[in-house]
């Protein structure tokens, strides 16, 4: 069964740093692209970042765009988003979530961790 | 970037309902297109993708259609289970975007 465990989320003030981790199990996870997708309170759903297979390629949204990086540790079966210079607009609920391994779509999810950002 | 617009935003419909929501892309993503289902408090879930293939285990009532840049997802028969925020997805190109959802409410 495919498992995506993500931790690492809390209270942090604006202008910290975080980093978060997604376990992977049940499947060969250096065979497939990663994601970061993340959701503000009351908000839709916004991607975040994205991660080859052997980490030759890294994507990221604009908005995060110099403050955080993606990175995996496939001998570890994991995943990890280092977050810094967080905002009030970064707060939300962080998945990990897999590709289908045809860039078709993102097919498992976990169940997110959540970020606040405040004072 | 590419920019994802789906209509309605808010749908309000009944059990048996035949219900159908559209996304535009601003410029053409082939067939690179998935939705999602999310329901409060939980993960999104892939309905479909390359445009209209339905993921496993989905049930037949979901469907997709579309290329380009109009894309739709119909739910032939509203079911209780399906009152829920639907989301469409391009990952024709980076950055992967979200369309804004579509809220599909009990009548």
């Amino acid at each position: 069964e495919v498992q995506l465990v993500e931790s690492g989320g809390g209270l942090v003030k604006p202008g910290g740093s975080l980093r978060l981790s997604c376990a992977a199990s049940g499947f060969p996870f250096s065979s497939y692209r990663m994601n970061w997708v993340r959701q503000a309170p009351g908000k839709g759903l916004e991607w975040v970042s994205s991660i080859s297979t052997t980490s030759n390629y890294m994507y990221y949204a604009d908005s995060v765009k110099g403050r955080f990086t993606i990175s995996r540790d496939n001998a570890k079966n994991s995943l990890y988003l280092q977050m810094n210079s967080l905002r009030g607009d970064d707060a939300a609920v962080y998945y990990c979530a897999r590709d289908d391994g045809s860039n078709w779509g993102l097919e498992y999810w976990g169940q997110g961790t959540l970020v606040t950002v405040s004072s | 970037d590419i920019q994802l617009t789906q209509s309605p935003s808010f749908l309000s419909a009944s059990v048996g309902d035949r219900v159908t929501i559209t996304c535009r892309a601003s410029q053409g993503i082939t067939s690179y297109l998935a939705w999602y289902q999310q329901k409060p408090g939980k993960a999104p879930k892939l309905l479909i993708y390359a445009a209209s293939t339905l993921q496993s285990g989905v049930p037949s009532r979901f469907s997709g259609s579309g290329s380009g840049t109009e894309f739709t997802l119909t739910i032939t028969s509203l079911q209780p289970e399906d009152f829920a925020t639907y989301y469409c997805q391009q990952l024709n190109s980076y950055p992967r975007t979200f369309g804004q959802g579509t809220k599909v409410e009990s009548k």
